[in-house]
């Protein structure tokens, strides 16, 4: 079946560090790959996705590449503010065209970053 | 457009009670997902619909888990005889598919407490 692995928090950066935050991936055929994330108090919100190899998704400074050869999807951003402090979800799909079904998403478990003034 | 909304927002219930949430999604969207998030987890994939068709429901915890989206707008979510272990999450998500593709959209969450 399909899986998500990330890094396990919290992660606790200064502001302004360079972030990342590692996703690997279980899944037949090529699903989507997505970076939710959750803000204090507020509900999941789509931040960025790639549907197949090689595209890079982004938004907001942060950006993830679909890497197949790796089954990766690593979340970077160059310079972190204490605004980004919030829980940061990897997830995938499958989809029709992969053979893989449409379904629901498969979350990994979180990753609680923490960025200090 | 006014997002996904899910009614209600908390939701207190002792053991052996009946619940029902129920979730709005955005007017254009033709699929509608239910999941269920635990302290410390990602969501958890329950079930789903396209219109009204239930094209998933093997994820479902239990028999004591229904869902329904009787007219192809809004789906409710039923729990029956709860249980303390029922307590999390219930999180809703809408999604227009076209050609395989699509993007879920999240509501805000039903925190249920079971006692």
């Amino acid at each position: 079946g399909n899986s998500v692995t990330q890094m396990e928090g919290p992660v606790t950066l200064s502001e302004e560090a360079f972030l990342t935050i590692n996703c690997t991936y279980t899944a037949t055929g090529y699903p989507s790959l997505f970076w939710y994330v959750q803000y204090p108090g507020e509900g999941l919100q789509l931040l960025l996705k790639a549907t197949k190899a090689d595209d890079k998704g982004s938004n907001k400074g942060f950006e993830a590449t679909y890497r197949k050869e790796t089954t990766s999807f690593h979340l970077e951003k160059g310079s972190v503010q204490v605004s980004d402090s919030a829980v940061y979800f990897c997830a995938l799909q499958g989809t029709p065209h992969s053979g893989g079904g449409a379904d629901g998403l498969t979350f990994g478990k979180g990753t609680h970053l923490i960025i200090q003034p | 457009d006014t997002g996904v909304s899910q009614d209600p927002r908390h939701k207190i219930t002792k053991r052996g009670q009946n619940v029902t949430f129920r979730c709005d999604p955005i007017s254009e969207h033709n699929r509608l997902y239910w999941y269920r998030q635990t302290l410390g987890q990602g969501p958890e994939f329950l079930t789903y619909f396209q219109n009204e068709a239930q094209l998933e429901k093997s994820r479902l915890l239990s028999d004591r888990f229904s869902a329904e989206r009787p007219k192809g707008s809004f789906s409710t979510l039923e729990i029956q005889r709860t249980e303390q272990g029922d307590s999390a999450m219930y999180l809703c998500a809408s999604s227009l598919e076209a050609g395989g593709w699509e993007t879920q959209y999240f509501g805000p969450g039903t925190r249920l407490l079971v006692l």
